[in-house]
């Protein structure tokens, strides 16, 4: 199973940015496709956006509430995807997940808080 | 987008069997929408049970089972366990995007 490890969140005030990275262990990441998913304090799960593989020419897809602000990116050579979040706003705070939750495979990083506040 | 609709709550005895359901409102849900269902325990992150509506992953416990129901994804859970008390959430695939199902708090009672 993908081993999946989100770092990069912190505190940012209200129109920031901030970039998030998720390496996976495995020796065919650019295969996987890599799924950003979020959850505020106390709220369910909200997909974020997607990055699928080498075979599907690395495309991203995103949810309506991000597309604009946030872009998804990778490097296949270190086995990372990242998040790139800009003009963040309060009611992004949240604590941000990678997944790879595609066909057989269901592993989710442990999870990066991503604070919004003055 | 769609908007996917699950149970806020449910309670079941323990040993007890319940079904949560996962809905959309463009129509009914088929298989493909490539339905996920994930368990989430407080302070935890999600871990995924059910993909593809019916298959289990190797650490999926016998007891939860995935299928369609009604025009819905549903997730059967059979012989309830103390350990099961958790948030439960849908996903499904629509166009390219997916979305979450609102949750449903799974009360082990």
């Amino acid at each position: 199973e993908v081993q999946l490890v989100e770092s990069g969140g912190g505190l940012v005030q209200p129109g920031g940015s901030l970039r998030l990275s998720c390496v996976a262990s495995t020796f065919t990441f650019s295969d996987l496709f890599v799924d950003w998913v979020r959850q505020a304090p106390g709220k369910g799960l909200e997909w974020i956006g997607r990055s699928k593989s080498q075979r599907y020419s690395y495309t991203t897809e995103y949810a309506a509430s991000v597309t604009g602000r946030f872009a998804i990116s990778r490097d296949d050579s270190k086995n990372s995807v990242y998040l790139q979040m800009n003009s963040l706003k309060t009611e992004d705070t949240a604590v941000y997940y990678c997944a790879a939750i595609r066909g057989s495979l269901g592993s989710w990083g442990q999870g990066t808080l991503v604070t919004v506040s003055s | 987008q769609a908007v996917v609709t699950q149970e806020p709550s449910l309670t079941v005895s323990p040993g007890g069997t319940v079904t949560l359901t996962c809905g959309s409102n463009t129509g009914p849900v088929t298989s493909g929408h490539f339905p996920y269902w994930f368990q989430q325990k407080p302070g935890q992150a999600p871990r995924t049970l059910i993909y593809d509506l019916t298959n289990k992953h190797s650490w999926t416990p016998a007891r939860f089972s995935g299928s369609l129901l009604g025009g819905k994804a549903a997730l059967s859970l059979s012989g309830a366990q103390p350990e099961d008390e958790a948030d439960y959430y849908c996903i499904l695939s629509s166009g390219g995007a997916r979305v979450f199902g609102g949750g449903t708090k799974l009360t082990v009672l």
